[in-house]
């Protein structure tokens, strides 16, 4: 069975200083990942995705994400924090056929002016 | 750039009624989806849709949900006879093909109030 967990429900940081939103994946088999943003009152966007390519993944906004599987762990990490970078974050496993996402309970980040 | 869009943003209801919510997936996106989120808990995944047909269904997806694409636009989740337990953000996503390789693109969500 596939399973996210997202350690941390409300991160804090100040703009400009580097964001850090832990996620841990449990998978059967050598799984996709993704993170997903939710500003208020819009839909989910895709930020960035892994699908056995390369560990270290670029998505959009200055967000990266890097696939460590000694540790189960595909952390989201931004090297300085803007305002509109508030949001909810959702990091996502999919099933092998890709046809079921399984989503994390989310990480509210909140970004101090 | 093209959206998922759906309508209505907010419907209120009340129990025992039915009700449909509506969504128009990108165009050349093959595969949909329903996904919900009761509030304060993970995003759930109830249905894939793909050439007229249920792909996957999850447990949640009982005998009182249904989808169609009843035109070559609109994809709709229908609850017959509302519970209270319904009430929940109702996700529409589409994608051009299954995969990993082929991510989901979601809607804004309608939230669904269940008196």
């Amino acid at each position: 069975a596939q399973s996210v967990t997202q350690l941390d429900s409300h991160v804090s940081v100040s703009e400009g200083t580097p964001v850090l939103l832990r996620c841990n994946y449990s998978s059967s088999y050598s799984p996709s990942l993704f993170w997903y943003v939710q500003h208020p009152n819009k839909g989910l966007q895709l930020l960035l995705k892994y699908t056995s390519a390369a560990t270290l993944v670029k998505g959009i906004n200055g967000f990266e994400a890097e696939f460590k599987k000694s540790e189960t762990s595909f952390h989201l990490t931004k090297p300085s924090a803007h305002m509109s970078d508030a949001a909810e974050y959702f990091c996502v496993v999919s099933d092998s056929t890709g046809n079921q996402f399984y989503f994390g309970t989310g990480t509210s980040l909140t970004v101090i002016p | 750039e093209p959206e998922v869009t759906q309508t209505p943003s907010h419907q209120v209801t009340q129990m025992g009624q039915e009700v449909i919510l509506r969504c128009v997936p990108i165009s050349n996106h093959l595969y949909f989806y329903w996904y919900r989120q009761i509030l304060g808990q993970k995003v759930e995944f109830l249905v894939s849709f793909y050439n007229n047909e249920i792909s996957e269904k999850s447990e949640i997806f009982d005998d009182q949900f249904s989808v169609e694409r009843p035109d070559g636009s609109n994809f709709t989740l229908k609850i017959r006879s509302t519970k209270l337990e319904d009430s929940a953000m109702y996700f529409c996503a589409s994608s051009v093909s299954a995969g990993v390789n082929s991510p989901l693109h979601f809607g804004n969500g309608t939230r669904l109030t269940v008196t």
